[in-house]
């Protein structure tokens, strides 16, 4: 069973827009991950935030953890064609010691020049 | 170029077949994980190694066998493959719980 629900499923932009995903998952965790899959390659990790932390910055990527929710948001800002990617989030678990990730199914977004 | 590398990077096998799926990683990372990734559904977990030698299962394991035995190998077998076993299968590795993977650019698997 997946733990992350990720919204929308897939969102497409224009350049120069903001582009914001957000993250569903069931469990407490131990921290919760991003990760961009360009089309037909490998997952390149892009954040991690931890259980105890709201909000992470990272060059054009924000990202905000609500526990009591269980929800996480991704903004990208600025947003360029090469952003073109599915992003995921993935989720450890609190009760987990070997890191095991639990992805979401992704949101597919396609960003036009 | 470091980082994680999977051979093959295709197949097409017929029900039945065998195979063997490589992962190599010369980044000294203790821990790998081998998921498949099928449309729609995200990646699951099939098995996971927290050492050299030591091997468990996830969420997914049935029909699949691993192995452990260079610290830097970690190879995913299908003893007798079946259609739902077509898929994607990434490899990735950490040096640490609770910290980002590393993925491989993942094989490409048919089974006809």
């Amino acid at each position: 069973s997946q733990q992350g629900e990720e919204d929308p499923q897939a969102l497409s932009i224009q350049e120069g827009e903001n582009a914001t995903m957000n993250c569903s998952y069931k469990t407490s965790i131990n921290n919760l991950q991003w990760y961009r899959q360009n089309s037909g390659r490998g997952l390149v990790h892009l954040i991690l935030i931890r259980s105890n932390e709201r909000e992470k910055h990272s060059g054009r990527l924000r990202v905000t953890l609500d526990t009591s929710k269980k929800s996480s948001s991704l903004l990208i800002t600025a947003s360029r064609a090469a952003d073109t990617a599915s992003y995921f989030c993935a989720t450890v678990g609190t009760t987990d010691s070997w890191g095991k990730l639990q992805f979401g199914a992704g949101t597919q977004v396609v960003v036009t020049p | 170029n470091a980082g994680v590398t999977q051979t093959p990077k295709f197949r097409v096998l017929k029900t039945g077949q065998s195979m063997t799926l490589l992962c190599a990683q010369d980044m000294n990372h203790e821990y790998m994980y081998w998921y498949r990734q099928d449309p729609g559904m995200g990646l699951r977990l099939i098995h996971y190694s927290v050492g050299e030698g030591t091997t468990a299962k996830g969420e997914v394991p049935d029909g699949y066998n691993v192995s452990r035995l260079k610290k830097q190998n970690f190879l995913l077998g299908l003893e007798s493959a079946a259609p739902s076993q077509t898929s994607v299968y990434f490899c990735a590795s950490t040096s640490v719980p609770n910290y980002g993977y590393t993925f491989g650019s993942g094989t490409r698997l048919t089974v006809v």
